[in-house]
């Protein structure tokens, strides 16, 4: 059965630097999302992306936040300036274009800001 | 989108049928009921989704009440590997919108 994937599953870095998340969705969606969540809190979207361009976008994504379909295959997550608040769990959703129109999401990727 | 409201958490013996109810008092007219899990911090999982009519799938049923204010996920023989939060979601089916997760219900499956 086809997976969304997402590379690394753990990246540390230091506050500062900047952090590309990597994710690559089914192959024939054409919709793609990234959500996160804080330890122990829900689930949070914030940004959806189709046909190269962001559809909508939630205002935890701000300016330090962009994504990229810089390829086919991958759909990328860059932070420019980790803070520690950006910690979290990154997970990547695609879903098919038209019906049906559930997300599968990939396993994510625990960001750990120090 | 309406409003959903989820017990925090519910308990379920191995082998029986676990029952997790949602309510959705203000759901409209073209508001599906979607229901996710999410089985200790990996990606949420797409379970099921319904209108207004009963639906079956591999993994569970969902029973939407007749004046779908609410509904109940029913897992019919609930596996330790069936512990997890269980998310109940009230959104239109739109071409992009995301879904709000909501805090859910945590399901433990106690052999």
């Amino acid at each position: 059965e086809p997976e969304v994937t997402q590379t690394p599953s753990h990246q540390v870095t230091q506050m500062g630097q900047e952090v590309i998340l990597r994710c690559v969705p089914i192959s024939n969606h054409l919709y793609f999302y990234w959500y996160r969540q804080i330890l122990g809190q829900k689930v949070e979207f914030l940004v959806s992306f189709y046909n190269n361009e962001i559809s909508e976008k939630s205002e935890i994504f701000d300016d330090q936040f962009s994504v990229e379909r810089p390829d086919g295959s991958n759909f990328t997550l860059k932070i420019r300036s980790t803070k520690l608040e950006d910690s979290a769990m990154y997970f990547c959703a695609s879903r098919y274009s038209g019906q049906p129109d559930e997300q599968y999401f990939g396993p994510g990727t625990r960001l750990t800001v120090t | 989108d309406a409003k959903t409201t989820q017990p925090p958490s519910m308990d379920c013996a191995e082998g029986r049928a676990a029952n997790l109810p949602c309510n959705h008092s203000t759901i409209s007219g073209n508001e599906y009921v979607y229901w996710y899990r999410q089985i200790h911090s990996q990606g949420p999982q797409y379970i099921i989704h319904g209108l207004k009519n009963n639906e079956t799938n591999e993994m569970a049923s969902l029973i939407i009440t007749e004046d779908r204010k609410s509904s109940t996920l029913i897992l019919p023989h609930a596996t330790l590997r069936d512990t997890a939060v269980y998310y109940c979601i009230v959104r239109e089916r739109t071409m992009a919108q995301n879904f709000v997760f909501g805090p859910g219900t945590r399901l433990s499956v106690l052999p």
